[in-house]
């Protein structure tokens, strides 16, 4: 089944403690990305990555890291986190950057960050 | 810059009335425009998209036409069912095609 899986789906941690969210597709998709959603904000990009090694930012690019070592993973990084940075957090892949190309995206991730 | 602005909810409606959900845009260039759904507690959905001026996208009773003109892509259904209830983004992809802009959402409520 094409997907793209979040993990983990819900975390609760403190300020300044490091964390990882990750991404993964099996759609072989060159296009992903990590998004925020809050509320009467939509979604906010934060980061993408157009290919293998290729990232660059979007809109709200501070606090967060990515890294994009192979195709199918993207990880989002939080290295010191605070508490504005809680949120809901989307992962989304697509065959290629095009605008045509239809997103696919994760169930979400929920971080609260205390 | 790119932005996107769509009305704000809650739109609640009776089962079988007509659904218009406002989405209006700023961007350079030809952007491409799209609506998403997004069920409770699930990731978004494509629902339709248009790539350029005049294009209608449709799907499941839905439909929205790019309008250049008026900078505007609004999302309408005929007769909207209990299980369309969910929320809605509007959504562009930027003039180099790499960035994704939404607007805020608008939720629906269909009652039997």
């Amino acid at each position: 089944e094409a997907q793209v899986t979040q993990n983990p789906r819900y975390l609760i941690t403190v300020t300044g403690k490091k964390l990882t969210v990750t991404c993964s597709q099996n759609m072989n998709h060159e296009y992903m990305s990590w998004y925020r959603q809050d509320p009467g904000l939509g979604l906010r990009q934060i980061y993408y990555s157009m290919n293998v090694e290729v990232t660059d930012k979007g809109d709200v690019p501070e606090g967060y890291k990515v890294s994009r070592k192979e195709k199918r993973n993207f990880p989002l990084i939080l290295e010191s986190p605070s508490p504005n940075q809680t949120s809901l957090y989307f992962c989304a892949s697509s065959l290629s950057g095009t605008g045509s190309q239809p997103q696919h995206f994760g169930d979400g991730t929920r971080l609260s960050i205390l | 810059g790119n932005s996107v602005t769509q009305m704000e909810g809650p739109v609640t409606l009776s089962e079988e009335a007509f659904l218009t959900i406002n989405c209006t845009y700023t961007a350079t260039g030809y952007p491409s425009l799209f609506w998403y759904v997004q069920y409770p507690g699930e990731g978004l959905q494509l629902l339709l998209k248009a790539t350029k001026a005049d294009d209608k996208g449709s799907n499941k009773g839905f439909e929205a036409t790019y309008r250049k003109e008026t900078t505007s892509f609004h999302l309408e259904k005929g007769s909207v069912q209990v299980s369309d209830s969910a929320v809605y983004f509007c959504a562009l992809s930027g003039y180099n095609f790499n960035k994704f802009y939404f607007g805020s959402g608008t939720k629906l409520n269909v009652k039997p």
